[in-house]
């Protein structure tokens, strides 16, 4: 099975500072048509998760531009330009490649220093 | 507007068993898989299973392969997760998501609470 992995765990952040994730996958998510099976995603306390960035890049509607993703094969970051106060909470990755079935990473926390 | 509306939260007892369900509007039902994520207190996100309503093809993790059974009833445009008899570890929050090539859309969470 595909481990995905995250770091930091837990993430201080001040509001206005930018903000980093990494994530890494044990195989590379590239699919032979050209797209990458990445995903991020938000759970804000007491909410459903919800979309953030899907195959690899792409800012699902609705996503402030502050946020943005990058990568390829193995490793992928989720950046936050200028963090705010309503950008806490978990935030994980997500692998939709490889079979049986998809994994998320073990989840970063994100709070206000 | 895509909408997955999941039935209310429940309280079971060990040995008993369970149906939750988890209807969708708002796009074509048998056109995209509908999954299930377990939630347990305080941990991480895990995909159980997914169906393809269209063709009801179902796919398990491993770790959930035998546990629960995931079926779906177009016509009605619902899917469902279901246990024969629940464990406390069965204690959990339990989503159910809209995926096609990612996951996108999220139904509101189903808590079950497994107590004797």
């Amino acid at each position: 099975d595909i481990v995905m992995t995250q770091s930091p765990l837990s993430l201080p952040v001040t509001p206005g500072e930018p903000a980093s994730i990494s994530c890494r996958s044990s195989q590379s998510l590239l699919h032979s048509n050209g797209y990458t099976y990445l995903g991020w995603y938000l759970q804000k306390p007491g909410q459903s998760p919800q979309l953030l960035i899907y195959l690899g890049s792409n800012r699902a509607s609705g996503v402030p531009d502050r946020f943005s993703g990058s990568g390829s094969g193995t490793d992928f970051t989720l950046k936050i330009s200028r963090v705010e106060a309503e950008d806490v909470g978990v935030y994980y990755c997500m692998q939709a490649l490889h079979t049986p079935l998809y994994t998320f990473g073990p989840g970063t926390r994100v709070d206000i220093k | 507007e895509v909408q997955l509306v999941q039935s209310g939260a429940e309280v079971k007892k060990p040995g008993e068993s369970l149906k939750i369900s988890c209807k969708g509007s708002g796009y074509s039902f048998t056109s995209y898989w509908i999954g299930w994520v377990r939630q347990m207190p305080g941990k991480g996100l895990e995909y159980i299973g997914i169906i393809y309503p269209g063709d009801s093809d179902t796919r398990y993790s491993p770790s959930f392969q035998g546990q629960v059974t995931i079926s779906a009833d177009k016509s009605l445009n619902t899917a469902y997760l279901q246990w024969s008899s629940l464990k406390a570890s069965d204690t959990a929050m339990y989503y159910c998501v809209r995926h096609k090539e990612y996951t996108d859309y999220w139904g509101q969470g189903t808590l079950v609470t497994v107590s004797s």
